[in-house]
């Protein structure tokens, strides 16, 4: 069963700035099959990137992913006080799994 | 308009089978490519992968908790159900379903979530 690390656990940036979130996984797998989620307290999680770099629908351009080898990225630039919250990425092939999240908070 | 909402106990005891309904709108289990699956969050954490159904009666479990889960369908309704026995009080927490699409774009992701029913396993 292939396990994501999320890192960091918790990063607190001010509005305008850019959040880099890393997700690595265990092993070797398609970037085909790895999303990105945001959860707001209360709120169910909502799709933002799948496929690794491919942007949801209604998503805003500030927000984007990459792979490399085994290691994802989701980048949010000129982050907006909207974009506070945690952090979800998920890989959903043959097995399905998160990671742990990682918390986006205002500085 | 693609909706999905949960229901279910609110409390349920410790050993107790809990069972969950998905009722779903908006698209069809009947069609090609699409899935409905499970996913739960304690309080405080993580979301944890359950289970997941497709359209064509495939079923996957999480391999740690494959023993205790059963998801199944009923087309004509629009639902998943979930049922998870022996339930702990470590298995509290909110339950959501949401919808899986094979076909490319997303290949496979859940695309839309239900807003989650809150489970709590008690004495």
């Amino acid at each position: 069963e292939i396990v994501l690390t999320q890192s960091p656990g918790t990063l607190s940036l001010s509005p305008g700035e850019r959040a880099t979130l890393s997700c690595r996984a265990s092993q070797s797998l398609s970037s085909t099959y790895l999303a990105w989620y945001q959860q707001k307290p209360g709120q169910a999680p909502r799709l933002l990137i799948f496929g690794a770099s491919s942007r949801a629908t209604g998503i805003p351009d500030r927000f984007s992913g990459s792979a490399s080898g085994t290691d994802f990225t989701l980048t949010i630039n000129r982050l907006e006080p909207e974009d506070f919250a945690v952090y979800y990425c998920h890989h959903y092939g043959t097995s399905r799994t998160f990671g742990q999240g990682t918390r986006v908070e205002i500085k | 308009q693609i909706t999905l909402r949960e229901s279910g106990p609110t409390l349920v005891k410790p050993t107790q089978t809990l069972t969950l309904t998905c009722t779903f709108s908006g698209f069809s289990l009947s069609t090609s490519g699409v899935g409905v699956g499970w996913i739960r969050q304690p309080p405080g954490k993580a979301l944890e992968w359950l289970a997941l159904i497709y359209w064509n009666e495939d079923k996957r479990y999480s391999p740690s908790l494959k023993s205790r889960l059963t998801i199944t369908k009923d087309t004509s309704k629009n639902q998943v159900v979930l049922t998870m026995t022996n339930m702990d009080p470590v298995d509290t927490g909110t339950y959501y379903c949401a919808r899986v699409v094979v076909a490319a774009p997303v290949f496979g992701a859940s695309d839309v979530w239900g807003q989650g029913t809150m489970v709590t396993v008690s004495s």
